[in-house]
């Protein structure tokens, strides 16, 4: 059983460029976490999705940042027009919602890097 | 609303030696909580969690975590440390709802695990 993939693992844009972050979660996993960890810093929860559904974008940035989860195919997170303070690791996380349990699995962090 | 305090961002310990990362929590709420480890330009790794029950945890390489609902505490443990924990350590909490879980993990800031020869 694969564990949760991210890719790009690195990604490089300069100010203004648009940022795409996918994330496939664990096969039988329908629910979805992004998280941001900036440098020396624990991570910060961002969103949490369902297919097709937005549960909820608390931790989400009000502009240029936004999430989906499509019935088919990855989770993406995009960012507009990035600036510098963008420059961070992003993870997913997928969980099987078990009741009585919120364990989440998280792949390998996408670490985008602003010019 | 959460919160979680890892109190030394830093630990420095010899090798063999034992350890204790330290992890204090806020919430309204009954909580479950997490200890996660991440290798360097990694994700994080579950090490163990507390759901109900026994507050002591056993988890993976030896690590063990004790809950203590009293003092907001859930505090990492290992008997005998190998380089190969050199690591950051995560201490997570989530709401406990009925029925299932909640959203978001609320993350403490990391503690640097240095382990020396």
């Amino acid at each position: 059983n694969a564990g949760v993939m991210q890719n790009p693992r690195h990604l490089v844009r300069r100010r203004g460029q648009e940022a795409r972050l996918r994330c496939s979660p664990m096969k039988g996993h329908s629910h979805v976490y992004w998280y941001r960890q900036l440098p020396e810093e624990g991570l910060k929860f961002m969103v949490y999705l369902q297919k097709e559904n937005i549960i909820d974008e608390s931790g989400m940035p009000k502009e240029r940042f936004s999430a989906e989860f499509p019935k088919e195919g990855p989770s993406i997170l995009r960012i507009q027009q990035v600036v510098r303070g963008d420059s961070a690791a992003y993870f997913c996380a997928s969980s099987p919602r078990l009741a009585g349990d919120n364990e989440q699995f998280f792949g390998p962090g996408t670490r985008l890097t602003v010019l | 609303a959460q919160s979680v305090t890892q109190l030394d961002s830093q630990v420095p310990v010899f090798e063999e030696a034992p350890v204790e990362l330290r992890c204090n929590y806020s919430s309204s709420v009954s909580v479950y909580l997490f200890w996660y480890v991440q290798y360097p330009n990694q994700g994080l790794q579950l090490l163990l969690k507390y759901l109900s029950g026994s507050t002591l945890v056993k988890g993976i390489n030896g690590f063990e975590a004790e809950f203590n609902k009293s003092q907001t505490s859930f505090h990492l443990r290992k008997p005998s440390v190998h380089i190969s924990d050199t690591a950051e350590y995560f201490c997570a909490v989530s709401d406990y709802l009925s029925g299932g879980g909640a959203d978001g993990l609320t993350f403490g800031k990391g503690t640097h695990l240095i382990i020396q020869p």
